[in-house]
């Protein structure tokens, strides 16, 4: 079964400051790769969808995959303190299933 | 667009007690699911419904939990004899399609005493 791991754990920032978040996963046969984020006591927001190797823009967060080396990060240009929050990376074992597997988060802080 | 609304937001039961959460997922939705998120092991998957009918329930404990999809508008999970360990966040999730973009709710969180 596919495995996914996050580091850092935990990560502080100063506002303004780029932001990066890492995944690495168990085996590359998975295509479809998300990032959801978390704030305390809310449900999961998707910020980025990226089903191709290379890296996709959606505003201040991207993505970037390596199905090569088994990684998929998160770059946060600008955080705000608002940005704070639980950040969790998921992914499909492969085309067509539905069943999402994801990381245990990296809980982000962004300090003014 | 309200998205995935959950009921109750917080929910704490005595051991024993019977615990049932509800789940309205997105207007023309027709994937509905539902995930376990605790400190130890994360996000699990626990079970899918399409078009209303189960169709994978193989990340639910075979005892005391049970999900229904009696129509379009409303999911239930029901939890009996509930335990300290079955505390967490439950979240449900909908989307277009069984492959689509899953829309996740606010989670209610139970808690076991």
């Amino acid at each position: 079964q596919q495995k996914v791991q996050q580091s850092p754990e935990s990560l502080t920032v100063s506002e303004g400051a780029m932001a990066s978040l890492n995944c690495t996963f168990s085996d590359g046969t998975s295509d479809n790769f998300r990032w959801y984020r978390q704030h305390s006591g809310k449900g999961l927001e998707v910020l980025v969808s990226i089903f191709s190797d290379g890296e996709k823009e959606e505003g201040r967060f991207t993505a970037h995959l390596n199905r090569a080396s088994l990684h998929v990060s998160l770059h946060i240009r600008e955080p705000q303190p608002s940005d704070s929050a639980v950040y969790l990376c998921a992914m499909s074992p492969n085309t067509g299933n539905y069943k999402y597997v994801f990381g245990a988060g990296t809980r982000l802080k962004v300090i003014a | 667009n309200a998205g995935v609304i959950q009921t109750p937001r917080h929910k704490v039961t005595g051991k024993g007690q019977e615990a049932t959460l509800w789940c309205e997922p997105i207007s023309g939705h027709s994937a509905v699911f539902w995930y376990r998120q605790t400190i130890v092991q994360g996000l699990e998957f626990l079970t899918y419904f399409r078009n209303q009918a189960p169709i994978d329930d193989s990340g639910m404990p075979k005892e005391r939990f049970s999900a229904q999809m009696p129509n379009q508008s409303h999911s239930t999970l029901k939890i009996q004899s509930t335990q300290p360990q079955d505390s967490a966040v439950y979240l449900c999730a909908s989307s277009l399609g069984s492959y689509a973009e899953q829309f996740f709710g606010p989670g209610t969180r139970l808690t076991v005493l």
